[in-house]
């Protein structure tokens, strides 16, 4: 089955403390981004990356790294969290073709205490 | 800054048809009209899109109007499980671009 999977889907963790959120997709996409939700706010892009080590910033980088050493693979990094990191993560993927769609994980709620 | 406009809420009885309504009056001509979902905070659903001729899938149709200034997202049955925020976005159909989700419309069917 074509899916985004991203893991955790939940975590509570205390401010500082590294942590890695994983997301992969199996869909052979060139394509892969990590959006963040918040209420009143939507959805907001945080980083995407075009194919394998090409990554760029989105609308809110500030406190987050991400990776792209593999086509299927591509973590968000919380180097030192802290509470305005508490979200609902989406990670997306799409070929990198015209006219395609997006693709959504299930999400991973974070909580930075 | 959004360059839809949404209804925030609508409601439809299970089983009719729901018409969801979108207004993008500064559509370019390169600019697509994609349609995504969100049920109770799952990922977003991609739906179906459509540049200026109507489409229709399994999930929906799309009816774009011919000056392109509108469009309306067609439901033709609508389940409970269709329950869901509705989002209309407008986009340069280039790869890597961010979807920019607006507020949205939240349907809400009941039996």
């Amino acid at each position: 089955e074509a899916q985004v999977t991203q893991n955790p889907r939940y975590l509570i963790t205390v401010t500082g403390k590294k942590l890695t959120v994983t997301c992969s997709q199996n869909m052979n996409h060139e394509y892969m981004s990590w959006y963040r939700q918040d209420p009143g706010l939507g959805l907001r892009q945080i980083y995407y990356s075009m194919n394998v080590e090409v990554t760029d910033k989105g609308d809110v980088p500030e406190g987050y790294k991400v990776s792209r050493k593999e086509k299927r693979n591509f973590p968000l990094i919380l180097e030192s969290p802290s509470p305005n990191q508490t979200s609902l993560y989406f990670c997306a993927s799409s070929p990198r073709r015209l006219n395609q769609p997006q693709h959504f994980g299930d999400g991973t709620r974070l909580s930075i205490l | 800054d959004a360059k839809t406009t949404q209804p925030p809420s609508m409601d439809c009885a299970e089983g009719r048809a729901a018409n969801l309504p979108c207004n993008h009056s500064t559509i370019s001509g390169n600019e697509y009209v994609y349609w995504y979902r969100q049920i109770h905070s799952q990922g977003p659903q991609y739906i179906i899109h459509g540049l200026k001729n109507n489409e229709t899938n399994e999930m929906a149709s799309l009816i774009i109007t011919e000056d392109r200034k509108s469009s309306t997202l067609i439901l033709p049955h609508a389940t409970l499980r269709d329950t869901a925020v509705y989002y209309c976005i407008v986009r340069v159909d280039q790869a890597g671009t961010a979807l920019i989700f607006g507020k949205g419309t939240t349907l809400s069917v009941s039996s």
